[in-house]
């Protein structure tokens, strides 16, 4: 069984301040991790994923990731916040398979003016 | 424009009654997912298909039913027996394997008075 868990179900930075969101996972099997964004009553949009390439992973609007293995880690980034970057984010884990994806409950990224 | 359809944006029901959602999808993918959102809780897994006519339970399958007649078109049924129904569905497809982005739709936010 697979599992993710997101430290901090909000998350207040400033406006230029460094973004930094927590996942770490569970997984019986070289995970596949992603992570997504959601603005308020939309779906769910790709910010990155990691398939076993590089650790180092760089996604939309400025946003990167590194996945850890030791410490089954895989923690968002984003030097510099701007306010359009409010929103739920998402940390999720795939076992490799087409059988649905399993997601952390969520962090609420607040950007202070 | 590819992408997923999801209808309608805001439903309501008395309790009691069955309602259908709807979720097409023109990307040409295999695979379709149902989520069911609540606030804090993340995303949960309900039922998927990775083909035609064959779909599979998901962590919480009780209450729904699903069909896929076409490859297109992937309905959820909330039945009666659902004991909290209230939420936001969320239809999701991709190609096939686990390294392919899952791709969201709009959502429907389901209310039962």
């Amino acid at each position: 069984a697979q599992s993710v868990t997101q430290l901090g179900s909000h998350v207040s930075v400033s406006e230029g301040a460094l973004v930094l969101l927590r996942c770490n996972y569970s997984s019986s099997v070289p995970p596949y991790l992603f992570w997504y964004v959601q603005y308020p009553n939309q779906g769910l949009q790709l910010l990155l994923k990691y398939t076993s390439a590089a650790t180092l992973v760089k996604g939309i609007n400025g946003f990167e990731a590194e996945f850890k293995k030791s410490e089954t880690s895989f923690h968002l980034t984003k030097p510099s916040a701007h306010m359009s970057d409010a929103a739920e984010y998402f940390c999720a884990v795939s076992d490799r398979g087409a059988d649905g994806l399993t997601f952390g409950k969520g962090t609420h990224l607040i950007i202070q003016p | 424009d590819g992408g997923i359809t999801q209808s309608p944006k805001y439903l309501f029901r008395k309790e009691g009654q069955n309602v259908t959602l709807s979720c097409e999808q023109n990307l040409n993918h295999d695979a379709m997912y149902w989520y069911r959102q609540d606030p804090g809780q993340g995303l949960r897994l309900i039922y998927y298909s990775q083909i035609v006519n064959d779909f599979q339970k998901g962590d919480i399958a009780e209450g729904y039913s699903v069909s896929r007649e076409k490859k297109e078109s992937f309905p959820l049924t909330v039945t009666s027996a659902q004991k909290n129904p209230t939420a936001f569905y969320l239809c999701a497809s991709q190609t096939g394997g686990g390294t392919d982005t899952q791709y969201f739709g709009p959502g429907t936010r389901l209310t039962v008075l």
